[in-house]
């Protein structure tokens, strides 16, 4: 069964970089979608971005310039950088997979809350 | 981006009677090739991440209740509870996965 767990701090400060990583467990990574998907307190899902086999990105144009996701298979995780935050990216953190370009999201990890705060 | 919406933002339900969730998308996600719509449910329960429940429109996870059921094709699609069982308390978002950005309706609250 696969499994996916999201660690990293809970508390980041306004114009700070958020650094979060999810460990995947119970199966491989490779010709995976891995995605990071957001949820302020709430509120509704925003997905943020995947990363597919190393090399493949493609993130949330509202994002974009501030988003940077990396994958290390070695370690079975991958990674999520958001730069300058605001309070506005306070939100539980989820990572989540794929298993095709267009398929949705069968595993999920169990998510992580990150204030934004000083 | 496709705009996803939902109606009801909430329902409130007897138990053992049916719920029905609307989600309508701001332009069509069947793809004509396959015939297939790009649209997912997924249920939400309070502290709880989403669960998939419903994808390509009409297709149930494994696992999921025969109570669930999806349809709908190009931007209208529906998702019902048969008969609403107590666990079903929970928050219903449907997503499309057509193209990117993916995007997700606001959701809608079911309750008893």
């Amino acid at each position: 069964q696969v499994q996916l767990q999201e660690s990293g701090p809970g508390l980041v400060k306004p114009s700070e970089t958020l650094s979060l990583t999810c460990t995947v467990s119970g199966g491989p990574m490779n010709d995976y979608y891995w995605s990071w998907i957001r949820q302020p307190p709430g509120k509704g899902l925003e997905w943020i971005g995947y990363i597919y086999n190393i090399e493949t990105t493609n993130y949330n144009p509202s994002l974009k310039s501030r988003v940077t996701i990396s994958v290390d298979t070695s370690k079975n995780q991958f990674s999520l950088k958001l730069s300058s935050v605001t309070a506005a990216d306070t939100a539980v953190y989820y990572c989540a997979r794929r298993d095709g370009y267009s398929t949705p999201f069968d595993y999920w990890g169990q998510g992580t809350l990150v204030t934004v705060s000083s | 981006d496709i705009v996803m919406t939902q109606s009801p933002d909430s329902l409130a339900v007897s138990l053992g009677e049916r719920a029905t969730v609307n989600c309508k998308s701001s332009q069509s996600v069947l793809y004509s090739a396959n015939n297939r719509n790009y649209l997912a449910w997924y249920q939400q329960r309070p502290g709880q991440p989403p669960k998939l429940l419903i994808y390509w429109a009409s297709t149930r996870e494994s696992g999921v209740p025969d109570r669930f059921s999806g349809s709908g094709s190009g931007t209208d699609f529906t998702l019902t509870i048969s008969s609403l069982q107590a666990e079903d308390v929970a928050v219903y978002y449907c997503q499309q996965y057509y193209t990117a950005p993916i995007t997700f309706g606001p959701g809608t609250e079911v309750d008893v």
